[in-house]
């Protein structure tokens, strides 16, 4: 099925420890995107991709690491969560000029 | 820095009304988009203008934008409940159109029956 899909759904970790969150997207659009949404805060841009192998950071990206070996594949790793990384993780994908399409997200809790 | 705002925060409006939900962004920019979510659900993509004067309608929502005052506008016409969502703005400043998005704070919006 054509879309945009992120796993896990949910995810709940400990403090210090390595997660990876996946987002995969069919459409072979070149932009792809990592937001994470907060209560006061809305929607901030973590880091995004213009293109395979090519990424740049946004807004927030402390502490977070990307990867896009493939056009398709945009996954997020947090190197060592921290509570305030407890967030709503929302992938994107688009092409210029044409409306993005955001993923289902991912609501991470770090304990 | 690039700031984006909308105003109101909140609005409670009563079906069959209209309203205007205002979009100022602080740089100049002719991209911009807007989103609906609904709680707990993720982002819908909704309209996105890409020139001074653009104009888009889908349904009772109508859009526009007017970079030279750097101010968009989401009308609602003759409101709906199924219309009860948050609405986000979004700018693109990058003039490269890299899609680099900066989100205003949202607009939660409640229609009442």
């Amino acid at each position: 099925d054509a879309g945009i899909t992120q796993s896990p759904r949910y995810k709940i970790t400990e403090t210090g420890r390595q997660v990876t969150l996946m987002c995969h997207q069919t459409w072979s659009h070149s932009y792809m995107f990592w937001y994470r949404q907060d209560l006061g805060h809305g929607l901030r841009l973590i880091y995004y991709s213009a293109a395979a192998d090519i990424t740049d950071k946004g807004e927030v990206p402390d502490g977070y690491v990307v990867s896009r070996s493939k056009t398709e594949n945009f996954p997020l790793t947090l190197e060592s969560a921290t509570r305030s990384q407890t967030s709503v993780y929302f992938c994107a994908s688009s092409t210029s000029g044409r409306l993005g399409y955001f993923g289902p997200g991912t609501r991470l809790t770090v304990t | 820095e690039l700031k984006v705002e909308q105003n109101p925060l909140f609005l409670s409006m009563q079906e069959g009304k209209n309203y205007t939900i205002y979009c100022n962004y602080s740089t100049t920019s002719d991209r911009l988009y807007w989103y609906r979510q609904d709680p707990g659900k993720s982002l819908e993509s909704l309209f996105v203008l890409l020139s001074n004067g653009a104009v888009k309608q889908e349904g009772r929502l109508m859009a526009s934008l007017d970079t030279k005052a750097r101010l968009s506008t989401l009308h609602i016409t003759a409101a709906v409940h199924d219309l009860s969502a948050t609405y986000f703005c979004a700018v693109d400043a990058s003039n490269f159109g890299n899609e680099k998005l900066t989100f205003g704070t949202g607009t939660r919006l409640t229609i009442i029956p």
